[in-house]
């Protein structure tokens, strides 16, 4: 597509459960990374994937966090059992060779 | 390790003045910089960055930013403000060498231009 897509654009949820993030990247961008961006934390780094792999998982959270990327395409977060600190807008970023990023819209979470 | 720092949390200016944002860097080997812009309710979109050749580097709406070895900064200025450049804008830096690539950002600057 013409630019990084995110779905869904604004979710909210009860303490507890689930939530699955997606992420369609922009066609060709083997490199994809998604980011939070919360009032306390300013914009931390999540995880990176480089086609279908994580080589760099390191900012994940907690394990509640979890990423998947299939097709070295869309990439979709999960986070379980979702707690009020998780409230953030979930920006994801793709990326073709060296060159610059380019992020999505975001998904804002509420968790409530 | 990468950290950023941005001087500044929120930013005042006429419409017509100097812009002046300021971003520090500490890195052990100077890394590649990075200055994005985000308006409400929307990504972050790319102004310019540095990655290794001239050290005053020029963007897209008027801005430039200017790469600083001894002072670690990379200060990003607009000669003259436009009502359309309020926003909030991130300095980031990336690590030189890495293929991983990921970004540490600085805890944003709001810019408001006052008409």
């Amino acid at each position: 597509g013409a630019g990084v897509s995110q779905s869904p654009s604004n979710k909210v949820t009860e303490k507890g459960k689930d939530v699955e993030l997606r992420c369609d990247p922009i066609s060709g961008h083997t490199a994809l990374y998604w980011y939070r961006q919360s009032l306390g934390q300013g914009l931390e780094f999540l995880i990176y994937f480089q086609g279908n792999s994580a080589p760099d998982k390191s900012g994940l959270p907690s394990d509640r966090f979890s990423a998947e990327r299939t097709g070295g395409s869309v990439s979709t977060l999960t986070i379980q059992r979702t707690q009020q600190e998780d409230s953030a807008v979930y920006l994801c970023a793709s990326r073709r060779g060296e060159g610059e990023q380019f992020f999505g819209p975001g998904t804002r979470l509420t968790v409530l | 390790a990468q950290s950023v720092t941005q001087l500044g949390s929120h930013v005042s200016v006429s419409e017509g003045a100097l812009v002046l944002l300021r971003c520090n860097y500490s890195s052990s080997v100077p890394p590649y910089l990075f200055w994005y812009v985000q308006y409400p309710n929307q990504g972050l979109q790319l102004l310019l960055k540095y990655t290794s050749a001239a050290t005053l580097v020029k963007g897209i709406n008027g801005f430039e930013a200017e790469f600083k070895k001894s002072e670690t900064s990379f200060h990003l200025t607009k000669p003259s403000a436009h009502m359309s450049d309020a926003a909030e804008y991130f300095c980031a830096v990336s690590k030189r060498g890495s293929t991983l690539g990921r970004l540490y950002f600085g805890r944003g600057t709001q810019l408001t231009v006052w008409p």
